[in-house]
């Protein structure tokens, strides 16, 4: 078993749906990061998190350190979503989800 | 505010050779990390320095190394150069101190291809 599980693997959404990608994680961590990456670019960090919740303009992220959970949410979804998106945990060293394929039509 | 600085971008070696890739941080940061990128195994980390000192390794063989200057720049060397080492190698730096990472700022990458 991967220490991070992402799902689902690929998403197709219709603009403006409401989006959520999910993470878990088996390790203990001091941290939780969610990235983002689009095709034949490079990764932009949009969250790190060790507690709660946090939300920027439309992305909201949360995390439940007792359950080793972290939920992405992405409201009213637009194509320019459309990346894969990894979580990664932050033990003493980073590990990566295998990321989620997101593609978000107009 | 001049962001993470990855060179070269691509470069294509041949079994056998040496490679060093070079990774500028942004200005301030002390913490600098690398990554290995690959279509099969995703996102690996490679190793964490710290104000010159590694503070953490991932799981490679001894081929793969680095170094931080006094002024946070890195980088990372991979000796005797095998097929399966082709792939994206990121480079991130971060403001955070102690034992946590903080907010990872990445590079573009340097795309290594080995023929």
């Amino acid at each position: 078993k991967n220490e991070v599980e992402q799902s689902p693997q690929n998403l197709t959404a219709q603009e403006g749906e409401f989006i959520t990608i999910n993470c878990s994680y088996s390790v203990g961590i001091s941290a939780l990061h969610w990235l983002q990456q689009h095709p034949g670019g490079g990764i932009v960090s949009l969250f790190m998190l060790s507690s709660g919740k946090k939300k920027h303009g439309r992305l909201i992220a949360t995390i439940n350190i007792q359950e080793k959970h972290s939920s992405l949410h992405i409201t009213a979804s637009h194509p320019r979503d459309s990346a894969v998106y990894i979580c990664a945990v932050d033990g003493n060293k980073l590990v990566f989800g295998a990321g989620t394929i997101l593609r978000v039509k107009s | 505010k001049a962001g993470v600085t990855q060179t070269p971008r691509y470069l294509i070696k041949t079994r056998g050779q040496q490679v060093t890739l070079s990774c500028s941080p942004i200005s301030g940061h002390r913490s600098v990390s690398w990554y290995q990128q690959t279509p099969g195994q995703g996102l690996q980390f490679l190793f964490e320095y710290f104000s010159e000192t590694q503070r953490n390794k991932g799981n490679f063989p001894g081929r793969f190394s680095g170094r931080q200057f006094s002024n946070s720049r890195s980088e990372m060397n991979v000796s005797t150069l095998e097929l399966g080492d082709s792939a994206l190698y990121l480079c991130a730096s971060s403001g955070g101190t102690g034992g946590e990472s903080g907010e990872l700022f990445f590079g573009e990458g340097s795309r290594l291809t080995v023929l």
